[in-house]
C-alpha cells in the first residue's frame, strides 16, 4: 500500500517549452502533496508545499509563476515548469501525505522525474 | 526555522557490522516528528524507521534503530549485521506537525563492504 507514482520518469526539452510532471497516489487519498528538487549528490529540497483544491504554498526562493501547481483532486497533483531553461535540469520529487485518520503521519514519495533541459 | 545536520558525508561499513549515522537538528516546536529515508541508486525514497518527538522509547524496526535524544536534538540510527543492500544514502528528516514539511539533512553516503 502507499503507492506513488510520477509520470513521466525522465524528460528531455527543448530550452523555453513547458513541461508538466504528474504525481499520483496510487491506493489512498492525499490532501497534501508535496514537491521537492534534488540536484546530483544533494539533499532533497522543498518547493512547494500542495492542497487539495487551494493554491499551493511556495518555500522562500521559489518562482510560483515558473512552477506552476495544481492539486485537482485528493489523488493528482500537478508541477508545470514554465519557459524551461538549463538551469531547471534536476531530480524532481514529489510525496504525499496520508489524509489523517487513515495511515500514521509521513509522507510517501514517488519515483521521481529527471528532466533535462536543452 | 528548522535546520537538520549531518555531519557525516559518507561512511563505510563492513558487511554484518553495524554502523551508527548522525543526525542533530534544531527547532523550538516541542512536538515533531524525525524520520530516516535510504535513498538507494534508483532514487526511490524509502522510509526507514520514524519517532514521535513525545515518544520517549527509542524506533526500531528490525535491524534498524535509533537512538533519540531530545534534549540534544540528537536522532542518530543504528543499522546492526549490515547488509549490502544496505548501501544507499540516507537521509534524516524533521518534519512539523502542522503543514507537515519535511527539512532534510544533507545525507550520508553509505557503503557495505563485502
Amino acid at each position: 500500500g502507499a503507492v506513488v507514482s510520477q509520470h513521466p520518469s525522465r524528460v528531455i526539452c527543448k530550452s523555453g517549452t513547458s513541461v508538466k510532471i504528474e504525481c499520483r497516489s496510487l491506493d489512498f487519498q492525499a490532501t497534501t502533496m508535496f514537491w521537492y528538487r534534488q540536484f546530483p549528490k544533494q539533499s532533497l529540497m522543498l518547493m512547494a508545499t500542495s492542497n487539495e483544491g487551494s493554491k499551493a504554498t511556495y518555500e522562500q526562493g521559489v518562482e510560483k509563476d515558473k512552477f506552476l501547481i495544481n492539486h485537482a483532486s485528493l489523488t493528482l497533483s500537478t508541477l508545470t515548469v514554465t519557459s524551461a531553461h538549463p538551469e531547471d535540469s534536476s531530480f524532481y520529487i514529489c510525496s504525499a501525505k496520508p489524509h489523517r485518520g487513515t495511515l500514521f503521519e509521513t509522507q510517501y514519495f514517488g519515483p521521481g522525474t529527471r528532466l533535462l533541459v536543452l | 526555522a528548522q535546520t537538520v545536520t549531518q555531519s557525516q558525508p559518507e561512511m563505510s561499513v563492513q558487511e554484518a557490522e553495524t554502523v551508527t549515522l548522525s543526525c542533530t537538528y534544531d527547532t523550538s516546536e516541542s512536538n515533531y516528528y524525525l524520520f530516516w529515508y535510504k535513498q538507494p541508486p534508483s532514487r526511490q525514497m524509502i522510509l526507514v524507521i520514524r519517532q514521535e518527538a513525545y515518544k520517549q522509547q527509542n524506533a526500531t524496526e528490525n535491524r534498524f534503530s535509533v537512538n533519540f535524544q531530545k534534549a540534544a536534538k540528537s536522532f542518530s540510527l543504528k543499522i546492526s549485521d549490515s547488509q549490502l543492500g544496505d548501501t544507499a544514502m540516507y537521509f534524516c528528516a524533521f518534519m512539523k506537525p502542522v503543514g507537515n514539511q519535511f527539512y532534510f539533512g544533507t545525507g550520508t553516503s553509505l557503503t557495505v563492504i563485502p
